[in-house]
């Protein structure tokens, strides 16, 4: 399985645009790009997830590049409640299972 | 709907003891995934359901570690003989289908080994 990497942690105040990137140069053909959210003391939550070019939902927007070696989770206007873990994960369509890394720690500041 | 639901949500036992968890997938959804997460592994794969069936028990840290489907719904998850190292948070997620991606996850059960 393709693994992900992407930055420990991020700072951000309310009503900005964060943007975080995720590497998967290994990623295969029929593996999948798939953003979760875990606040504390909670099991992770689907975001949204892609397979190429831009995917948006209510809560965000996801960008891959023709290459599909990295992929870019956008959170427009962020507020406090949107501190959190956010990982990426690539996942192959043919297991369904995923594989986290270590996530990043979004600490959005008033 | 409801949502995944787990249970215990807390569980204490001591080294050595077996435990079992257990976790209800929602109604429908054939595909059920066991993690767990610790402050030393991060949150790591243990077992994949499609139905009754186990195709990917590749997560199981050791033999002390089984899980068994009943009719497609409920997952009992049993831990021999618990060690120390055994003490985590244990996730639960289903999906409708092995390759529908959006995983729906359970509150967890704590589970702390003295």
């Amino acid at each position: 399985l393709a693994k992900t990497t992407q930055p420990i942690s991020m700072d951000s105040y309310e009503g900005q645009e964060v943007n975080i990137t995720c590497s998967h140069n290994n990623i295969a053909t029929n593996d999948y790009i798939t953003w979760y959210q875990q606040f504390p003391s909670q099991g992770p939550r689907f975001i949204i997830q892609g397979y190429k070019t831009k995917v948006t939902n209510e809560v965000a927007s996801l960008f891959i590049p023709a290459d599909r070696k990295s992929s870019t989770l956008s959170l427009p206007r962020v507020s406090l409640s949107d501190t959190a873990v956010y990982y990426c994960l690539v996942v192959s369509s043919n297991t369904g299972k995923l594989i986290f890394g270590q996530g990043t720690t979004l600490q959005v500041k008033p | 709907g409801a949502g995944v639901s787990q249970s215990p949500s807390n569980k204490v036992t001591e080294k050595g003891k077996d435990v079992e968890l257990r976790c209800d997938p929602i109604s429908g959804h054939t595909a059920l995934y066991w993690y767990r997460q610790s402050l030393g592994q991060g949150l790591e794969f243990l077992i994949y359901f499609q139905g009754n069936s186990a195709p990917d028990k590749s997560g199981l840290p050791s033999d002390r570690f089984s899980a068994e489907r009943t009719g497609g719904s409920v997952s009992t998850l049993t831990i021999q003989r618990t060690q120390q190292e055994d003490s985590a948070v244990y996730l639960c997620a289903s999906s409708l289908s092995r390759d529908y991606n959006e995983q729906f996850f359970g509150p967890g059960t704590r589970l702390t080994v003295l």
